[in-house]
């Protein structure tokens, strides 16, 4: 069955960077979107944004200004979220998840990931 | 950006109640709605998409309905295993939101 096993937890400092993998097996990966999905402590869950792998085609949230770049690796079936300018409202846990559907429009999130604790703290 | 109101943010219920959730769009959003059950320190497991369609493997006492701006979540007789929160999530137009949460606890 379809997996979505994501790397460990990260602490940072504030204007660091993280990157966060997203591994995937039991499916085919690059036909179907990887989204990209935080939930602060206590608070609801964020899109962050998502890509398309065969056809390279991302999309982002716009109130992260920038700071977010979403990318994918087809020969290892592998996604990946990076997060510049780190700062402490970003302490979140972060989640992948598989997205059916080719375009934001009707998207659904069928296969989700561990989830990523990442800390931001000086 | 579409923002998405559920209600009530929590509700206590009993074994076998049926529960009913509410979700409004601040815009029409068609019936790109889906609904997900999260549980302390687990991912959401999407239950229902296109606002009334199933997912595989979802106990049918659940049920979503609606369409434009109101949306439904209902669970009929609901099991210990259905303690948890909900949230629904538009996905008519990018940003794609998430409502505020509904926690179902027991009375």
């Amino acid at each position: 069955q379809v997996q979505l096993v994501q790397s460990g937890a990260e602490v940072k400092k504030p204007g660091s960077s993280v990157k966060v993998s997203c591994k995937a097996s039991g499916g085919t990966f690059g036909f179907y979107g990887i989204t990209w999905v935080r939930q602060a402590p206590g608070q609801g869950p964020e899109w962050l944004g998502g890509i398309i792998p065969v056809f390279g085609t991302v999309h982002y949230a716009q109130n992260l200004h920038g700071r977010v770049t979403i990318t994918a690796d087809e020969s290892t079936s592998t996604a990946y979220m990076e997060l510049s300018s780190l700062r402490s409202e970003d302490t979140a846990v972060y989640y992948c998840a598989r997205d059916p559907s080719a375009v934001p429009r009707g998207s659904y999130f069928d296969y989700w990931g561990q989830g990523t604790l990442v800390t931001v703290s000086s | 950006d579409i923002q998405m109101t559920q209600s009530p943010s929590s509700l206590s219920a009993s074994v076998g109640d049926r529960v009913t959730i509410t979700c409004r769009a601040s815009q029409s959003i068609s019936t790109y709605l889906n609904w997900y059950q999260q549980k302390p320190g687990k991912a959401p497991k999407l239950l229902i998409y296109a606002a009334a369609s199933l997912e595989s493997g979802v106990s049918s006492r659940f049920r979503g309905s609606g369409s434009g701006t109101d949306f439904t979540l209902t669970i009929s007789g609901l099991q210990p295993e259905d303690f948890a929160t909900y949230y629904c999530q538009q996905s008519d137009s990018t940003p794609l939101t998430f409502g505020g949460g509904t926690k179902v606890e027991i009375k």
